[in-house]
């Protein structure tokens, strides 16, 4: 079956505990992204990134790191976590960049902050 | 700058009437459109896109949008609305620009009625 899958659905941590949020996409996509999704704000981009080793800000970078080291995975870096980044985390990725290809989204990771 | 807009945050309808979700976009170049739709405690399904053709779209579920280009709009309509449509609805725009960077809007809730 064709999914982005995302773990872990849930994380309590504590402030400035480092953490990683994985994404894995089994479909081929060069295409992925990280966005934040937050009441009445809809879903921000945090970062993107094109294909292996081509990564790019999003909207919202402040607090993150990404990687791309291969074309399936693509994890979200909290080096250290602090309460407003506490959010419901979707990663997704997408075959391309032309004719409006739609993403893949993945279940999403409910992150708290304490 | 690139924008979208869905004006309502949330409608209700009687199950078997009709739906028209707005959406209104800003963007400086020939635009993709999508319709998203997120169930509760879920990731985000594509429902349609628009890229080009024929500006009636049809998607899954027995969805359809129209995009017109003079009013910066791409409606999502449905004819009968079932129970199992309630659910957050997001519109976005991207494109070939700015690395396909995708914008979504803060999305609408539709509630059902029996």
């Amino acid at each position: 079956e064709a999914q982005v899958t995302q773990n872990p659905r849930y994380l309590i941590t504590v402030t400035g505990k480092k953490l990683t949020v994985t994404c894995s996409q089994n479909m081929n996509h060069e295409y992925m992204s990280w966005y934040r999704q937050d009441p009445g704000l809809g879903l921000r981009q945090i970062y993107y990134s094109m294909n292996v080793e081509v990564t790019d800000k999003g909207d919202v970078p402040e607090g993150y790191k990404v990687s791309r080291k291969e074309k399936r995975n693509f994890p979200l870096i909290l080096e250290s976590p602090s309460p407003n980044q506490t959010s419901l985390y979707f990663c997704a990725s997408s075959a391309g960049t032309g004719r409006g290809y739609g993403y893949t989204f993945g279940s999403g990771t409910r992150l708290t902050v304490v | 700058a690139q924008s979208v807009t869905q004006p309502d945050i949330h409608i209700t309808v009687s199950e078997g009437a009709s739906l028209e979700l707005r959406c209104n976009y800003s963007y400086g170049a020939t635009p993709y459109l999508f319709w998203y739709v997120q169930s509760p405690g879920q990731g985000l399904q594509l429902l349609l896109k628009y890229f080009s053709g024929d500006t009636l779209v049809q998607g899954i579920k027995g969805f359809e949008a129209e995009f017109k280009r003079s009013q910066s709009s791409f409606n999502l309509r449905k004819p009968s609305v079932h129970w199992s449509d309630a659910a957050e609805y997001f519109c976005a725009v991207g494109g070939n620009t700015g690395g396909f960077k995708t914008i979504f809007g803060a999305g609408t809730r539709l509630f059902v009625k029996a």
